[in-house]
């Protein structure tokens, strides 16, 4: 069974990088049938893309966002990094990785980390 | 830049039908996921595709897509499907999009 699971600082301060690990088990990231991916959610607020990652070395990311994120894998360690430069108070929020499907008509999560809260702040 | 619109907040009866649509332009090539998530937990997927869903999910939830129109259709709400539904999908770009969500209180 798959199992992601997101780790890193909880605290990050202003203009600093806010840097998360998603590690994954039951399955492999190197798969040409998945693509993955990072959403967050502030609190109280509805989800919101960031980016998604394929095969390692192809990336998507939401052009709000793309000036300041960076996603990248290690298949060697089977997990997949975010990286969100230039933090501020906005960028506080749960963020969660997740497996995808993606096709020509479609794009779907159908499994998700539980999530870990970043907190921007001084 | 693309959108997709939600109602913010729907109710119904225990055992009553809802239906929560999002709206927008990608929809009409590209069709709409659904997810499920309850308070302090990760979303879950209901529907995907034309109108499939993941086994663990119960066939009351069910999917359709019109124009540019997708809807989420719970037939017989149980207290158990309160929660806050997003609709999501992709643009032409590979660029991905959620709705802004939708509350569902089962009265």
């Amino acid at each position: 069974q798959l199992h992601l699971q997101e780790s890193g600082p909880g605290l990050v301060k202003p203009s600093e990088t806010l840097s998360l690990t998603c590690s994954v088990s039951g399955g492999s990231i190197n798969t040409a049938a998945f693509y993955w991916g990072w959403v967050r959610q502030p609190p109280g607020k509805g989800l919101e893309w960031i980016g998604t990652i394929f095969q390692s070395r192809n990336t998507y990311y939401n052009p709000s966002l793309k000036s300041r994120v960076t996603i990248s894998a290690d298949t060697s360690k089977n997990q997949f990094s975010l990286k969100l430069d230039s933090v501020i108070a906005a960028d506080t929020a749960v963020y969660y990785c997740a497996r995808q499907a993606f096709d020509v008509l479609i794009a779907y999560y159908d499994n998700w980390g539980r999530g870990t809260l970043v907190t921007v702040s001084s | 830049s693309s959108e997709l619109t939600q109602d913010p907040v729907v109710s119904v009866a225990l055992g009553q039908t809802v239906r929560i649509t999002c709206q927008g332009d990608t929809l009409g090539n590209y069709y709409a996921t659904w997810y499920q998530q309850k308070p302090r937990q990760a979303p879950v997927l209901v529907i995907y595709g034309e109108n499939s869903r993941p086994s663990a999910i119960p066939d009351r939830f069910s999917g359709s897509t019109s124009g540019n129109t997708a809807s989420l259709t719970i037939t017989g709400a149980q207290a158990e499907d309160e929660a806050d539904y997003y609709c999501h999908s992709r643009d032409s770009s590979g660029h991905q999009l959620f709705g802004g969500g939708t509350k569902v209180t089962v009265l």
